[in-house]
């Protein structure tokens, strides 16, 4: 079967860094994408990534190694505003979307 | 602005009723699909569509209906609601399905409760 797995929770201070991993298994892989949630709110797109390696865009970065199917979004500078749930969905070989539970990301004063 | 419609936003239905939940988009985008989201779970997908005239199955179809009439609006239909399709549901589009032009643009979501 195809299987995301995320953590369900994660605390972090104000000012940190933290890391959200996600691993996959998958029939087939054509790109990871990692979208933002706040309660109550529409998913919104933060990131793709389709080769390995790293991608950075501003505060947030997202790291992908196709041959150990896992993929980490890293958030620097932790802002209140990043209390949210953070969405790992992977594109299979169908053109479908699986996603993962997500993780719910607490920022702390 | 340039978006997806979702109506309504939040419904209570009793049990065996027939509802209809809206979405239009304005983005012009090919592809549509329906989410349900529920607590510890991933969105999973209901029914998509390729292109205007076009549905397909996702992984979740059972009791519910889409059409796709005109590129703009991707209605979903319960038929005959259940208690377990309580749940929120989040109307998306993309430019397509290949890969890299998946982004998906999500609408507000629309609350329902059947009882």
């Amino acid at each position: 079967g195809q299987n995301i797995d995320q953590p369900t929770e994660m605390t972090a201070t104000e000012g940190a860094i933290v890391q959200i991993n996600c691993t996959y298994q998958t029939s087939g892989f054509n790109g990871l994408f990692w979208y933002q949630q706040h309660a109550g709110e529409a998913p919104t797109f933060l990131s793709y990534n389709v080769l390995d390696g790293l991608e950075e865009k501003g505060r947030f970065s997202s790291f992908l190694s196709r041959s150990k199917g896992y993929s980490y979004l890293l958030l620097k500078e932790l802002q209140m505003k990043d209390s949210a749930s953070y969405l790992c969905a992977v594109h299979d070989s169908n053109y479908q979307l699986i996603w993962g539970a997500g993780t719910k990301l607490i920022i702390k004063p | 602005i340039a978006g997806i419609t979702q109506a309504p936003t939040s419904q209570i239905l009793a049990a065996g009723r027939r509802m209809t939940l809206r979405c239009t988009q304005d983005m012009r985008h090919n592809a549509m699909y329906w989410y349900r989201q529920d607590l510890g779970l991933g969105l999973r997908l209901i029914h998509y569509s390729n292109t205007a005239g076009t549905t397909g199955k996702g992984e979740v179809p059972d009791g519910y209906s889409v059409s796709r009439a005109n590129t703009d609006d991707f209605p979903l239909t319960l038929a005959s609601a259940v208690p377990s399709q309580t749940s929120v549901y989040f109307c998306a589009s993309s430019a397509s399905l290949t890969p890299g032009a998946n982004v998906l643009t999500f609408g507000a979501g629309s609350r329902l409760t059947v009882l």
